[in-house]
């Protein structure tokens, strides 16, 4: 059973550049959600996204953009990428209506903008 | 959403055991209690999750209180590979949730 996957695993960008992020889910699962990890720092909720839509979203500018796709895979998209936009992208999978909210992490894609 | 408070940092040694407290003074009484560790460079990973008095695992307890406004994560019988940053987490199950990280707890087990 594969567990969270992403790609790539690590990026270097130029500032003003834009990347775009790829997950994919536990098997099974629906929900994807998105998080920025800085060093030394817990992961900041970026948005979720369930049946294509996203439905939460943190704190983050319209840079920040995703889509989720029939097979629940998802993208991350960054426009015009700062400097502070280095961080550990992660990825988290879990499944809508389960009863708890356990999310499955996939190992990240490290990004640097330099 | 409720905020969690832990130690910034906590040093042990290999076969002790292991507390790690969190206080969440302002936890909804729809709100579950989650842990995870995450190693460097890795994604968190979930460790046990409860909603009130006592939820155990292959790997870890946790302890609630009556009144929930802190819970205690027991991990027994340290190992070196225990070393890793472990995140206390309180929210709602169900749709819409978030969940808000703080900067956790770094373990550090010493041989």
């Amino acid at each position: 059973d594969a567990g969270v996957t992403q790609s790539p695993t690590h990026l270097i960008k130029t500032r003003g550049q834009q990347v775009t992020l790829r997950c994919s889910p536990k098997s099974g699962h629906d929900t994807v959600s998105w998080y920025q990890q800085a060093l030394g720092q817990g992961p900041q909720f970026i948005f979720q996204y369930y049946e294509e839509e996203e439905r939460q979203r943190g704190n983050f500018p319209d840079r920040f953009s995703g889509h989720q796709f029939p097979n629940y895979s998802s993208e991350l998209n960054v426009n015009a990428l700062l400097l502070g936009d280095s961080a550990l992208y992660l990825c988290a999978s879990s499944l809508e209506g389960q009863g708890d909210y356990e999310q499955y992490f996939g190992p990240g894609t490290r990004l640097t903008v330099t | 959403l409720a905020k969690t408070t832990q130690p910034i940092s906590m040093d042990s040694y290999e076969g002790q055991e292991v507390n790690i407290t969190c206080s969440h003074n302002n936890i909804a009484t729809n709100d579950y209690i989650t842990w995870y560790q995450q190693f460097p460079s890795q994604g968190p990973r979930f460790i046990i999750q409860g909603y009130k008095t006592k939820v155990t695992n292959e790997v870890a307890s946790l302890f609630i209180p009556a009144d929930r406004k802190s819970s205690t994560l027991s991990l027994p019988r340290v190992s070196l590979s225990d070393t890793a940053v472990y995140y206390c987490l309180v929210g709602r199950v169900g749709s819409n949730y978030q969940l808000i990280w703080g900067a956790g707890t770094k373990l550090i087990i010493k041989p």
